[in-house]
C-alpha cells in the first residue's frame, strides 16, 4: 500500500501560468481533502471531494482554483493564472469514508510545493 | 467555521523534559485528532479522542479531551530529539464535511 501519493513534489511556475497538482488516495479511500499551507501558517482547508463529486469547496478561492476527483484517476487541484501569493505547500489527504467513528482519520500525502516566480 | 487555537505557538525544551501542548476549540468538539508534521513533510496521525474525559497514550505521548471545556492537551514525557516537529490538533466541522486544523505548535528538543 503506497499511501497517499502526490505529484509533483515541487513545481515552479511563472506568473500567469497554470499549475496542476495531482493526488492519488490510498487504496480503498474514496474521500479526498485538499489543504494549503502558507509559510509560517497553519493548514487551511480548501475542498473535500468524493469520487465525481465536490462535497464542500467552502475553503477554495472563488476564482482561478478548481478541483476534481474523477471516477478514474487521481484528484487534481488546478490553479489557473498563478500569482506569487499562490506559492505554498498543497497537501492532499484521503479517508475511507466521510462520516462516523474513525472516518476522519486522514492520511496525508507528502505535499506539493508550488513556487511562483 | 471552527477555530482551533493552540498554545504555545512554539516550544524549545531540553531533552528529557516534559511538555504540554494545548488545543482549544471555538465550537463544540465532535472528536479531536492530533497529528505531527516534520518540517517539509506531510502529517502523521498520532491519536484520536472521541469522548469527553478520554485519554490515550502512545509511547511517551498522552492526549486528553475535555469536551466541556472544548479543549485537548498533548503531553510528552521525557522528550527526545525525535519528538521535534509541528504538532497540530484537528477536528471535524459540525456537518462532518470539513476538517479543520489548529494553528500548530512548533517543538524543538535540544539534545
Amino acid at each position: 500500500n503506497a499511501g497517499v501519493m502526490q505529484n509533483p513534489r515541487h513545481l515552479v511556475r511563472r506568473r500567469g501560468q497554470e499549475a496542476r497538482l495531482r493526488c492519488s488516495p490510498m487504496k480503498g479511500h474514496s474521500h479526498v481533502y485538499w489543504y494549503r499551507q502558507l509559510p509560517e501558517e497553519g493548514l487551511k482547508f480548501m475542498v473535500y471531494l468524493q469520487k465525481e463529486n465536490i462535497i464542500d469547496e467552502s475553503g477554495m478561492p472563488k476564482e482561478r482554483f478548481s478541483a476534481e476527483f474523477p471516477k478514474e484517476g487521481p484528484s487534481i487541484l488546478r490553479i489557473q493564472q498563478v500569482v506569487r501569493g499562490d506559492s505554498a505547500a498543497y497537501f492532499c489527504a484521503s479517508s475511507p469514508q466521510g462520516q462516523g467513528a474513525g472516518a476522519n482519520v486522514l492520511t496525508f500525502g507528502a505535499g506539493s510545493r508550488l513556487t511562483v516566480l | 467555521s471552527q477555530e482551533l487555537e493552540q498554545s504555545p505557538q512554539s516550544l524549545i525544551v531540553q531533552e528529557g523534559k516534559n511538555l504540554t501542548i494545548n488545543c482549544t476549540s471555538s465550537k463544540t468538539l465532535y472528536g479531536l485528532y492530533w497529528y505531527k508534521q516534520k518540517y517539509g513533510e506531510g502529517l502523521i496521525f498520532l491519536m484520536m479522542l472521541q469522548k469527553g474525559g478520554e485519554e490515550k497514550s502512545h509511547e511517551k505521548i498522552t492526549a486528553k479531551l475535555d469536551e466541556k471545556k472544548q479543549q485537548s492537551s498533548l503531553h510528552i514525557t521525557a522528550s527526545q530529539p525525535s519528538h521535534a516537529g509541528i504538532y497540530l490538533c484537528g477536528a471535524p466541522g459540525p456537518g462532518g464535511n470539513q476538517f479543520y486544523f489548529g494553528t500548530g505548535t512548533s517543538l524543538t528538543v535540544i539534545p
